[in-house]
């Protein structure tokens, strides 16, 4: 498996631009989480899903960020307009469902990251 | 409150000596699992070792071992031998089982401990 693919690995925008961020999760996990990263404020969830669903979006700070989840094998993060202060670095994570069904005992599976740069 | 606490920003190690990393953890599910990632200079998070809520012996891996304390809520993370290798931030994270509201299946980190191992 080539685990949790992320795309782009880095970003640079102007301020007002709209950003894309892509997710593919490892096949047959059924969550998807989405968080920031910075140096201020650590690992931050954003949004995550299950089954294709979003459980919790309680951490998008904004509306300008908004995230969708078409189906089992792809995710996006979009940002309009950006600003600078979203500078971070963005993952994607995946995980499942163990094979006796709980749901606490499964690690998530991380992206490489994207990096965001916003000008 | 948090869910995850470390308490340790930074911590140093000589090479080939042991180091623990703290975390506490606050829930009030009886089911829940607790996991540590490493994550390099180069950004990724790697999986490290994880251990449930009911596993009756501490979780080990490798050179990693987790000492569990349910009574006290801490799940520290104890690197044997360490490794220049090793040095890297540290994120101790938890999933509870118990669907409240939105919270089925989030995953929970701690601000990190930043390890420096030196020769």
């Amino acid at each position: 498996d080539a685990g949790v693919i992320q795309s782009p690995r880095h970003e640079v925008t102007e301020m007002g631009q709209e950003v894309t961020l892509r997710c593919k999760p490892i096949s047959g996990h059924d969550y998807l989480f989405w968080y920031r990263q910075t140096m201020m404020r650590g690992l931050e969830l954003l949004i995550y899903f299950n089954n294709n669903v979003p459980i919790d979006d309680s951490g998008m700070p904004e509306d300008r960020f908004s995230a969708k989840m078409p189906n089992a094998s792809f995710s996006t993060l979009k940002i309009q307009p950006s600003e600078p202060r979203d500078s971070a670095v963005y993952f994607c994570a995946s995980s499942s469902k163990s094979d006796r069904n709980f749901l606490w005992n499964t690690e998530a599976f991380f992206g490489q990251g994207t990096r965001l740069t916003v000008v | 409150a948090q869910k995850i606490t470390q308490t340790q920003p930074g911590m140093f190690v000589q090479e080939k000596e042991a180091v623990t990393l703290d975390c506490t953890y606050d829930t009030s599910d009886p089911s829940y699992g607790l996991f540590w990632y490493k994550q390099p200079s180069s950004g990724e998070m790697i999986f490290l070792i994880y251990q449930g809520s009911y596993d009756q012996q501490n979780a080990t891996e490798g050179r990693y071992s987790l000492n569990f304390q349910k009574a006290r809520k801490s799940a520290n993370l104890v690197i044997s031998a360490s490794q220049l290798g090793d040095s890297a931030m540290y994120f101790c994270a938890m999933r509870e089982a118990l669907w409240r509201g939105s919270t089925l299946g989030r995953l929970y980190f701690g601000r990190g401990t930043q390890l420096t191992v030196w020769p």
